[in-house]
């Protein structure tokens, strides 16, 4: 069956932009996480989804990122006036019922 | 706050040789622990993973152990291979929502 699925891959933008990144998970999988890798870094929790709501947004770094789930699917990560330490790999995950989270293939953001 | 310390930073193994790498968490509510391997632009892959009322588990040439006392768990693997090297990820779950607390990875060479 088909995996976990983000988009773009590679996303380039200017400091100041807003750029919108999307997922996704696996069908059926109710549970939905996005985290964030910079160059040589491990994965940072940003935010968790049940269902459409995000009982835990705790890992955002600033008001300028927020995120959305529609019809128990598709998320999108949003980032507003992008600045250079945005830049990063951008990974989605998605889990069922049990505890393994499956990983998409991430968005590389750059921010010039 | 939730902390998942991970060494080494590096690894350079000869091939037949074993390969460990140590973690250790900080909040004693942690109750699972994944193990992920990335390989250079990929998504990370779930390699073994232990709950905590388990104080080993082993899949073939991998093994991880857990010391819940000391709070540290580790992946061991025997007869590395030239295909095994790649960046190993440790992880903690955390709460309800099952949210994931990274280590910085462990970057594994083995030579030929």
């Amino acid at each position: 069956g088909a995996g976990v699925s983000q988009s773009p891959s590679n996303k380039v933008t200017e400091k100041g932009k807003d750029v919108e990144l999307r997922c996704d998970p696996i069908s059926g999988h109710t549970a939905l996480y996005w985290y964030r890798q910079s160059l040589g870094q491990g994965l940072e929790f940003l935010i968790y989804f049940q269902g459409n709501s995000a009982p835990d947004k705790s890992g955002l770094p600033s008001d300028r990122f927020s995120a959305e789930r529609t019809g128990g699917s598709v998320s999108t990560l949003t980032i507003q006036r992008t600045q250079q330490e945005d830049s990063a790999v951008y990974l989605c995950a998605s889990r069922l019922d049990g505890h393994e989270q499956f990983f998409g293939p991430g968005t590389r953001l750059t921010v010039l | 706050g939730e902390n998942v310390e991970q060494h080494p930073s590096t690894l350079s193994v000869q091939e037949g040789d074993s390969a460990v790498i140590k973690c250790t968490y900080s909040d004693s509510a942690s109750n699972y622990f994944p193990w992920y391997k990335q390989e250079l632009g990929k998504r990370p892959q779930l390699i073994i993973d232990i709950r905590s009322n388990v104080g080993e588990k082993k899949d073939q040439r991998i093994a991880v152990t857990l010391n819940k006392t000391a709070k540290h768990f580790s992946l061991h693997i025997t007869e590395t291979q030239p295909e095994d090297s790649a960046v190993y990820f440790c992880a903690a779950s955390i709460g309800s929502s099952y949210k994931l607390i990274f280590g910085s990875g462990t970057r594994l060479l083995v030579r030929p």
